[in-house]
Order: C-alpha cells, then sequence, then structure tokens
C-alpha cells in the first residue's frame, strides 16, 4: 500500500523566514513524487516534481529514499506563498494514479 | 484552452438520489481520473481512464461508477446517496500515464452537498 504523510496541518511563519514542509511515505518500489499547491480560490496545481529537479517559484524538494522523505523547502518565504500544500506519490505498479498527503497550511506573515 | 472544465460547479441532492458529474480534459489528453476531497483532507483517487478504458479504482463502493466517452470526456456517477458523499469530486486530465508526460491537470471541482 501507498502512503504520504504531512505531519504538519498549519506552519506559520514571517515573511522572509525559511519555510520547510515535511512529506514522508511509503512505497515499495520507485516512487514519483509531486508537490502541489492551491492558492485561494483556485484550483488545485502543480508545484513541483522530483524528476524535473526544477526550483519553483524558490521552491526545492529533494526525494531521499532512504529516509522514505520529499520535503519542500523555501529560504525565504513571501506573502503570495500563503497557500495550500499538498505532497501527492505516484507509483508505477499503481499506474498513474496519485496518493495524496493531508496537506499543509501555509501561513506567511508580513 | 480553458483547461480541465467541470459541471455543475455545486450540487445539492438528497439521500438515495443519484449523481452525474462531468468533466472535460485539456485538449489533447486522453487520460481522466477522479478524486474525492472531504473537507480538511487531502484528494482520495477513485477512478482513472485512459483511452477509455478503466485503468484504476480506488477503494469506494459499487455506488460510484464512472466512464469516458470517445472525445475523452468522462462521468462520474453515484448511486445511493449518502450524507458521507458530500465532497468536493476533482477532475484531473493528463496526456497519458506514462512518465513523463503524466503530470494531472486539475479542473475547479464539483461540490456536492447531500442533505
Amino acid at each position: 500500500a501507498q502512503r504520504v504523510t504531512q505531519p504538519e496541518k498549519l506552519l506559520s511563519v514571517f515573511k522572509g523566514a525559511p519555510v520547510e514542509l515535511k512529506c514522508n511515505y511509503s512505497y515499495s518500489g520507485s516512487p514519483e513524487l509531486f508537490w502541489y499547491v492551491q492558492y485561494s480560490r483556485q484550483r488545485l496545481q502543480l508545484l513541483l516534481r522530483h524528476i524535473s529537479r526544477e526550483s519553483i517559484k524558490g521552491f526545492t524538494a529533494d526525494l531521499n529514499k532512504g529516509e522514505t522523505s520529499f520535503h519542500l523547502k523555501k529560504p525565504f518565504a513571501q506573502e503570495e506563498d500563503s497557500a495550500m500544500y499538498y505532497c501527492a506519490l505516484s507509483g508505477i505498479a499503481a499506474g498513474n494514479k496519485l496518493t495524496f498527503g493531508g496537506g499543509t497550511r501555509v501561513l506567511v506573515k508580513p | 484552452d480553458a483547461g480541465v472544465t467541470q459541471s455543475p460547479t455545486h450540487l445539492i441532492k438528497t439521500r438515495g438520489q443519484h449523481v452525474t458529474l462531468r468533466c472535460s480534459p485539456i485538449s489533447g489528453h486522453k487520460s481522466v481520473s477522479w478524486y474525492q476531497q472531504v473537507l480538511g483532507q487531502g484528494p482520495q483517487f477513485i477512478f482513472q481512464y485512459y483511452e477509455k478504458e478503466e485503468r484504476g479504482r480506488g477503494n469506494f463502493p459499487d455506488r460510484f461508477s464512472a466512464r469516458q466517452f470517445p472525445n475523452y470526456s468522462s462521468e462520474l456517477n453515484v448511486n445511493a446517496l449518502l450524507l458521507g458523499d458530500s465532497a468536493l469530486y476533482l477532475c484531473a486530465s493528463s496526456l497519458t500515464t506514462s512518465r513523463p508526460y503524466n503530470e494531472q491537470f486539475f479542473g475547479p471541482g464539483t461540490r456536492l452537498t447531500v442533505l
């Protein structure tokens, strides 16, 4: 079975401070990991995926297979980063279905 | 392209009724997936279709069914509605189901309320 855990329901940080959203997963095989973001009154959208190895909007995430983690980080949070963030996993054996974590709400205070 | 579209936006039904939700994928996308998002939780996978064939089914009762049409649009049907079916239903489309063309693009969702 595949599972994604996001231990923090809410992260509150000040503008300019670093932010790290934790994501741990369980999957027996070669997973693909994603971070999705949902801004207020907008649809769910892909922020980044581990196979791309890109930095999007200043966010990075590294897949750590030893620790089965895919934490999302940004060194200097901006107010526009306030949103709901979901970590998700897709496995070859499970087709293309996404298994989501429960989500972390990020609030960046001025 | 307007992206993935879903209809209706909101829906109110009573227990025992039937509901049909519709989804139009991004042009050129051949795969559609359905997710249920209960308030305060992450989306949960219901179905995936690719080229009109079911490719995956989540842990949902047989009251839930879906299909994909030749134009790749899709319908999600739920029979004998229960209060617990109240949720946001999300549709997502992707080019294929294989990496790296499997990025899923989500629609705005249909908010279903069962009274």
